[in-house]
């Protein structure tokens, strides 16, 4: 069965870079997109973007271009977000999730959920 | 992009039904018919309930369904019962191949 499996929480100071894995399992990621979206306490769901683990290719939010890198290393069926410059605003918990199937454009399996906290 | 508007809180009594509005533009729930409901429990990922409007996902119940009429979407959940109970978020395809979501309905079940 298809299972993400994230990094754990992170404490970041204002500034610094934060790097979450997802390990894929169950299924081979080039087969589909990633995408990685956020949710801030108590607040609502945020996405973020998506890459296209086969090519590479990636796409954000605009609020997060410039600020966010999506990589994936297929040896280890891994996808990675890094988001640099963090502030305040960024403490959140971060999800990576795929597709029901392909064609689709809804997120049928999340990863547990990695919580970054920012914080002098 | 902004985000769709839903109610911020919607409730109902074991056995009634309960519909949650989502309301966004022509550049998104009007214009694609790739919109998807969520459901969340305290401290849980989120899990699809709806997706492409009115599908069902495997293993959800039949009680949830969903429309779409114009810009704006439309969950209902009928034959409420107590672990329909939690947070709720529409999203949309919005172009570019970009999403956007609503600000989310607490539901209560009393």
């Amino acid at each position: 069965q298809v299972q993400l499996a994230q990094s754990g929480a992170e404490v970041k100071e204002p500034g610094a870079s934060v790097k979450v894995s997802c390990k894929a399992s169950g299924y081979t990621i080039t087969n589909n997109y990633m995408h990685w979206l956020r949710q801030a306490p108590g607040e609502g769901l945020e996405w973020m973007g998506w890459i296209d683990p086969n090519s590479g290719r990636t796409n954000f939010a605009q609020k997060f271009q410039g600020r966010v890198t999506l990589t994936r290393d297929t040896s280890t069926n891994t996808a990675y977000m890094e988001l640099r410059r963090l502030s305040s605003d960024d403490t959140a918990v971060y999800y990576c999730a795929r597709v029901i199937h392909s064609g689709t454009y809804s997120w049928g399996y999340w990863g547990q959920g990695t919580l970054v906290t920012v914080s002098s | 992009q902004s985000a769709l508007t839903q109610p911020p809180s919607a409730s109902g009594s074991p056995g009634q039904s309960v519909t949650i509005s989502c309301t966004g533009t022509s550049s998104d729930v009007g214009g694609y018919n790739y919109v998807s409901w969520y459901q969340q429990h305290p401290g849980k990922a989120p899990k699809v309930m709806i997706y492409e409007v009115s599908k069902r996902p495997s293993g959800v119940p039949d009680r949830f369904s969903g429309s779409k009429s114009g810009n704006t979407a439309s969950l209902t959940v009928s034959g409420l019962q107590a672990e329909d109970e939690g947070d709720y978020y529409c999203s949309s395809h919005a172009g570019s191949e970009s999403y956007v979501f609503g600000t989310g309905t607490k539901l209560t079940v009393l």
